[in-house]
């Protein structure tokens, strides 16, 4: 199992768009969540995709078919600035725990 | 009120010396976890704890140790510091089953 996110740093203007990428490996169905540290702030759960919830205007759908959870927004403020990290529940010796990505810093600018 | 305190902060120690990370948690949570971060880097398990006298390694091999002997209270030592061990290391709680982890603040060790 194994968690991917292939960008370090996203880097977006107000208002626009905003996509943070993760794909897992893992056969079976998965279980994956999105944490958040803000600056200064500690590692906080943001969502998870059992719970098809939207929080802080970001949403996350499960892909199956190209292994992605990849979290979206459609206008990013500026309070959106943080370090986001995947992370999918291990099914092999640690039961349950949970493997995280490398994480993706994203940057807001006014 | 209901949290996980991480002591120290910050730690800076020289080589050689024994050095014990307190984790604490005032939320009725009966697992907790240590996990290991770089800069840059993923957030690595290595060790867990199930309940009161149940310790396990975690996915990423370390030289230090844990005990939980109360449901609250799960310290890692490191009885040898190296200048290897220089990392952030973040303490984690949860209820259950429950799929939410809560993190503390974290302890920066720096060995000199």
């Amino acid at each position: 199992q194994r968690v991917t996110q292939p960008e370090k740093l996203l880097s977006v203007f107000k208002g626009a768009p905003v996509e943070l990428k993760c794909n897992y490996s893992y056969s079976g169905s998965p279980e994956l969540f999105w944490y958040v540290q803000y600056s200064r702030q500690r590692l906080q759960l943001l969502l998870r995709h059992i719970s098809r919830e939207s929080i802080k205007g970001f949403t996350a759908d499960l892909n199956k078919g190209e292994t992605s959870f990849h979290l979206k927004k459609p206008f990013a403020q500026e309070e959106d600035s943080a370090m986001y990290y995947c992370a999918l529940k291990d099914y092999g010796g640690s039961q349950g725990n949970l493997i995280f990505g490398k994480g993706t810093k994203l940057s807001v600018k006014p | 009120e209901a949290d996980i305190y991480q002591t120290p902060r910050y730690l800076v120690i020289g080589t050689g010396k024994k050095i014990t990370l307190e984790c604490s948690q005032t939320m009725g949570h009966d697992k907790m976890y240590w996990y290991q971060q770089d800069p840059g880097m993923e957030l690595h398990l290595i060790h867990y704890s199930y309940g009161v006298n149940s310790t396990e390694k975690g996915d990423l091999s370390s030289e230090s140790t844990v005990s939980r002997i109360r449901t609250e209270h799960f310290p890692l030592t490191l009885e040898s510091a190296r200048p290897s061990h220089t990392s952030q290391y973040l303490c984690a709680s949860k209820k259950g089953s429950v799929e939410k982890l809560f993190f503390g603040s974290g302890t920066q060790l720096s060995v000199l």
